[in-house]
């Protein structure tokens, strides 16, 4: 059982290219997140999942995309990546019942220069 | 969603109780209080969580008020690991993200 697991650790992008930040659990669990966090700062939510092929904006989705074919995978695409989008990145999963535990990945460490 | 209000930064000494406090005044009552933390260069992970009674568990307990405007995450023996950002979310009944505020940053000394 290995839980949230995050690809890569680090990237380093340059201004205008694109990438995926994999995500993906062994839980069985629904709901899924992605977050990102700027240094000495709070998570924002950009996107989760309530289920597969089921997706909701969250609070700073401009400048990413999600998609969820599976239950286990919720890859973040990043198009035309911007200095802006310099950040830590994690992912998580859950359960849908109100009250019930989050799991979270390690997190990604992306820089864009 | 309801908003917590947390202070900025505690400090406490090994071994020595801390409680981190953590105002809800605009909480409804099907919100559920959830705690996290995150420790250095990690991602988040799951404290405790309740709805209106107290909750004690491994890591620690979790104080509510009685009109559920507040609540207290106590670590009963702090040790050097609990040193961590630690965040007081409330969860609506419709079961949505987790949304983070900037939590409180806790320092523990030896």
């Amino acid at each position: 059982n290995a839980g949230v697991t995050q690809t890569p650790k680090f990237r380093i992008l340059k201004i205008g290219q694109s990438m995926t930040l994999q995500c993906a659990q062994d839980m069985n669990h629904n709901y899924m997140y992605w977050y990102r966090q700027d240094p000495g700062m709070g998570l924002k939510l950009i996107y989760y999942s309530v289920g597969a092929g089921i997706t909701d904006k969250g609070e700073v989705p401009n400048g990413y995309n999600v998609s969820r074919s599976t239950t286990e995978d919720f890859p973040l695409r990043l198009e035309l990546a911007a200095p802006s989008q310099t950040s830590v990145y994690f992912c998580a999963s859950s359960f849908p019942s109100t009250g019930t535990e989050a799991f979270f990945g390690q997190g990604t460490r992306l820089t864009v220069v | 969603d309801a908003k917590t209000t947390q202070p900025n930064s505690m400090e406490s000494n090994e071994e020595e109780p801390v409680h981190l406090p953590c105002n809800h005044s605009t909480i409804s009552g099907t919100d559920y209080i959830h705690w996290y933390r995150q420790l250095p260069s990690q991602g988040p992970e799951y404290v405790i969580h309740g709805l209106t009674s107290n909750v004690n568990n491994r890591m620690a307990s979790l104080a509510i008020a009685e009109d559920r405007k507040s609540s207290t995450l106590i670590l009963h023996r702090a040790t050097l690991r609990d040193a961590a950002v630690y965040y007081c979310i409330l969860q609506n009944q419709a079961g949505t993200a987790l949304i983070f505020g900037k939590g409180t940053t806790l320092s523990v000394s030896s």
